[in-house]
């Protein structure tokens, strides 16, 4: 069983709404990921969080505005989407910052289907 | 920055038969390497890595990998597969950043499972 959960498993928004995709872990884990999972396509990396900060940004577009509350929480604020923004989009956290130790193995939630319409 | 090739797209085998999934990843001084398996409308769960050390890694699902550092190749490979064993498999190499480092996924080989 994951032990990274991800609320909605669904979302379905217009392109002026406002939402947001949650992620939980207690795992103890220092760092936590967004990934973004087009159809048929592997994962590619949006955010990452080590210690709560925000270490890595893969030039994301604004419109997705990544939030760390405090070390087990992951949000994902979405804002202005686009009908191309639909996607699955994966949680994920490790132990240690990839900073510290590239090996660390990477925990997956279910992932958020979200589609924009 | 590293890479990740998967040679299949699809490959169909028939139940209890064995199975081999292909990766090639670019050359590096050092290299992480991990292989998840992701079933319908789900996440992603590791099934093994290779860090160091012994170059056969035995994962979970009796699966299990071989690091060939001559030939850059980290095979996923099953002596029996069963129709639960139908899913995604994602080759993946820890790609160093300025600030940290990622997961860099192959473009997936989905394995079919016919009885």
């Amino acid at each position: 069983d994951t032990e990274v959960t991800q609320t909605p498993k669904h979302l379905v928004m217009g392109m002026t709404n406002k939402k947001s995709l949650k992620c939980e872990q207690h795992m103890g884990h220092r760092a936590m990921y967004w990934y973004k999972q087009k159809a048929k396509k592997p994962p590619e990396l949006m955010f990452v969080y080590s210690y709560e900060k925000l270490s890595i940004n893969e030039s994301v577009p604004s419109r997705f505005s990544p939030e760390c509350p405090n070390s087990s929480l992951l949000n994902l604020h979405l804002h202005a989407l686009q009908p191309e923004d639909s996607a699955l989009y994966l949680c994920a956290s490790s132990q240690e910052p990839a900073q510290l130790f590239s090996g660390n193995t990477i925990y997956f939630g279910e992932g958020s289907w979200l589609t924009v319409v | 920055a590293q890479s990740v090739t998967q040679l299949d797209s699809q490959v169909p085998v028939f139940e209890e038969a064995p199975v081999e999934l292909r990766c090639n990843y670019s050359s590096s001084v050092s290299v992480y390497l991990f292989w998840y398996v992701q079933y319908p409308n789900q996440g992603l769960q590791l099934l093994l890595k290779y860090l160091s050390g012994s170059t056969l890694v035995k994962g979970i699902n009796g699966f299990e990998a071989e690091f060939n550092k001559s030939q850059t190749s980290f095979h996923l490979r099953k002596p029996s597969v069963h129709i639960s064993d139908t899913a995604e498999y994602f080759c993946a190499v820890s790609d160093l950043l300025e600030y940290g480092n990622k997961l860099v996924f192959g473009a997936g080989t989905i394995l079919r499972v016919k009885s």
